[in-house]
């Protein structure tokens, strides 16, 4: 399948630090991607869809100004949690679609954010 | 009602049976459904696509489609204990760009 990576993996920092999370598609160009993110035990949440050059589409109840998502190039997307605080603690995944129908979502690692 | 039902489980099977998992979807337009497998800590991977009713098989794995009642299935032949993980099972909404998630089905194949 097609690789989408995600970096960091793992974040730990203290409340009111804001925190950059990094998405790429390595192997093919994405216009669309992806913002998901999972609290235990419970289902994928999206919070965005980020678009190559515009702006980022986001769901209802989602901030955009505490969650900044740019997409610059056809690769690459970021997701900066704002001001984080503990209930933003969260595993955030991101994804994108490829495919001959463009419909086959891929996800990165994911990164697991641990706000203290 | 959740547009994407699943039962949380778990189902246990011994290894080497046939894990059987369920999901109906509420959105009779949608046209493109996916099986996801989850590990604990893990993000989501992409086991198995179907479009159209009926089957299709990769290896071990088979998806069943029937959209007039609404459900996908998704058969594991001769479990193995890697296969225990979270199963998700999702749908692309029609005319959208946006992939619903279910919450997932456990399972535990017993060694």
């Amino acid at each position: 399948g097609a690789v989408v990576s995600q970096h960091p993996s793992r974040v730990i920092c203290k409340s009111g630090t804001s925190v950059k999370i990094e998405c790429r598609s390595l192997d093919f160009q994405a216009t669309t991607m992806f913002w998901y993110r999972q609290f235990p035990k419970q289902s994928l949440m999206l919070m965005a869809t980020s678009n190559e050059g515009s702006k980022a589409t986001y769901e209802q109840g989602v901030e955009k100004d505490k969650f900044l998502i740019n997409h610059a190039s056809l690769t690459l997307s970021t997701l900066t949690v704002t001001s984080a605080h503990p209930e933003d603690s969260s595993f955030y995944i991101c994804s994108a679609a490829t495919g001959s129908r463009n419909e086959k979502l891929f996800f990165g690692s994911g990164t697991q954010l641990s706000v203290l | 009602q959740k547009e994407v039902e699943q039962n949380s489980g778990p189902l246990s099977v011994p290894e080497g049976a046939i894990a059987s998992l369920n999901c109906t979807y509420s959105d009779r337009g949608s046209q493109s459904f996916f099986w996801y497998r989850q590990y604990s800590g893990k993000s989501p991977e992409l086991i198995m696509f179907i479009y159209s009713n009926g089957d299709k098989e990769d290896g071990r794995f088979t998806a069943q489609l029937n959209k007039a009642s609404q459900y996908v299935s998704l058969l594991i032949r001769d479990s193995q204990p890697s296969d225990s993980a979270t199963y998700l099972c999702a749908f692309r909404r029609a005319g959208t760009y946006k992939y619903i998630f279910g919450t997932g089905t456990r399972l535990k194949v017993l060694a």
